[in-house]
Parts: C-alpha cells; sequence; structure tokens
C-alpha cells in the first residue's frame, strides 16, 4: 500500500529565508508525487509535480521539489520565503494509472515571520 | 485559467438528513474524484470516476455515499443519511487522465453535521 509521511508538523521560518518541507513515500514502483499548498480558507492548489526525468522539478510560486529514489524522498525547497507562503503543505503519491487515487502526507503547517 | 468549482461552500445539516454536495469540473477532463478532510487529519481518498461509472471506492465510500454525473457537466456526491462523524471538507477534483494524472482541486464545501 501506498504511504506519505511528512515528518514535520510545523515549521517557522523568518521572512526571507529558505525553506525545506520533508516527505517520504512508500510506494512499490516509480510514483508520481505531488506537491500541494492550502492557504486558509483555500482549497488544495498543486505547486508541482514529478512523472519522471529530471530528478528537479520546478513549480509556481519559486518552488522546487527533488525526487530522490534511493531516500524515497520528494523534499520541497524555496530559496526565500514571502509572507505569503505561509499555509499547509501537503505532499501526495500517486499511481501511473489514470483515475488512480492520491495519497496524502499528513501536512506540514508552515508560519513566516516578519 | 480553468478550475474546479464547488457548491456550496458551507452546508450544515441535521443528523439523519441527505446532503448532495456539487462539483463542476475542468470541462475537458475525464477524471473525477471525491476526496474528504476531517478537522486535524489528513486528505482521505473517497472514490475516483470515468465514463459514467466508479473506477475506484475506499472503504470509507460505503452504500450511504453516491455519486453521479446528471447531466455531462455536473459531478455530486450524496451522502444518504448523514452521521456526526462526516462533518468534514469534502474536496472534488478533476485530472485530463490519459498522458497525464495530475488532479485539479475545487475549493472544498465545509460540511457540519449537528
Amino acid at each position: 500500500a501506498q504511504s506519505v509521511t511528512q515528518p514535520d508538523i510545523h515549521i517557522t521560518v523568518s521572512e526571507g529565508a529558505s525553506l525545506e518541507l520533508r516527505c517520504n513515500y512508500s510506494y512499490g514502483a516509480t510514483p508520481y508525487l505531488f506537491w500541494y499548498v492550502q492557504s486558509p480558507g483555500q482549497g488544495l492548489q498543486l505547486l508541482l509535480k514529478y512523472f519522471s526525468g529530471d530528478t528537479l522539478v520546478q513549480g509556481i510560486k519559486g518552488f522546487e521539489a527533488e525526487f530522490k529514489r534511493s531516500q524515497s524522498s520528494f523534499n520541497l525547497r524555496k530559496p526565500s520565503v514571502h509572507w505569503s507562503d505561509a499555509a499547509e503543505y501537503f505532499c501526495a503519491v500517486g499511481a501511473k494509472a489514470a483515475g488512480n487515487k492520491l495519497t496524502f502526507g499528513g501536512g506540514t503547517r508552515v508560519l513566516v515571520k516578519p | 485559467e480553468p478550475e474546479v468549482t464547488q457548491t456550496p461552500s458551507h452546508q450544515v445539516t441535521q443528523m439523519g438528513q441527505e446532503v448532495i454536495l456539487r462539483c463542476v469540473p475542468i470541462s475537458n477532463h475525464l477524471y473525477f474524484y471525491w476526496y474528504r478532510q476531517i478537522l486535524g487529519q489528513k486528505v482521505e481518498f473517497l472514490v475516483s470516476f470515468y465514463n459514467n461509472e466508479i473506477s475506484e471506492k475506499s472503504e470509507i465510500f460505503d452504500d450511504q455515499f453516491s455519486v453521479e454525473r446528471p447531466d455531462g457537466s455536473n459531478f455530486t456526491l450524496k451522502i444518504r443519511s448523514t452521521k456526526l462523524e462526516d462533518s468534514a471538507m469534502y474536496f472534488c477534483a478533476s485530472g485530463p487522465g490519459v498522458g497525464d494524472q495530475t488532479q485539479y482541486f475545487g475549493p472544498g464545501t465545509r460540511l457540519l453535521v449537528l
């Protein structure tokens, strides 16, 4: 069965500092991997995705993530956070077959200090 | 940019009542999904729908739940006899499917069962 772990429930970061959110997955084959962001009162917005190819993927809002098969990880990074990045971030894994479910991690809530 | 929309944004109902949550997926997408997020818990898959039938469902999706695409644009989730534990945020998602397994989420409907 597929599973996703986000070890950090909360992270507090100063504005302008770098951010890294951890995601570890368990899946029997090469997964499809996603990061979504949920701002207060909003839905889940897709930040970026990995299907195949280059293991470093770029997303919206200046985010990037790196797929490391040997570590079963897909960590999200941003070099310099903005106050508007305060939100909850979810990592998700899915199978390659169309229509298959996504399995989500528990989320990491990011607080940004001025 | 096309978006998934959901109505209502909030719904309060009495235990035992039927509720219908509505979603309008992105127009050229082929796959449709419902997920839910109980407060403080992970986003959980409920059901996926393709070609007018359920393609996968979770153990949560029991006989009190049903989905329908009544008119080629709307996608609904019906809960026949609501229970207190059905209180959650319900997310609809859609995806293009072939060649792209990305799922795009709506803003959610917050359901409160009293």
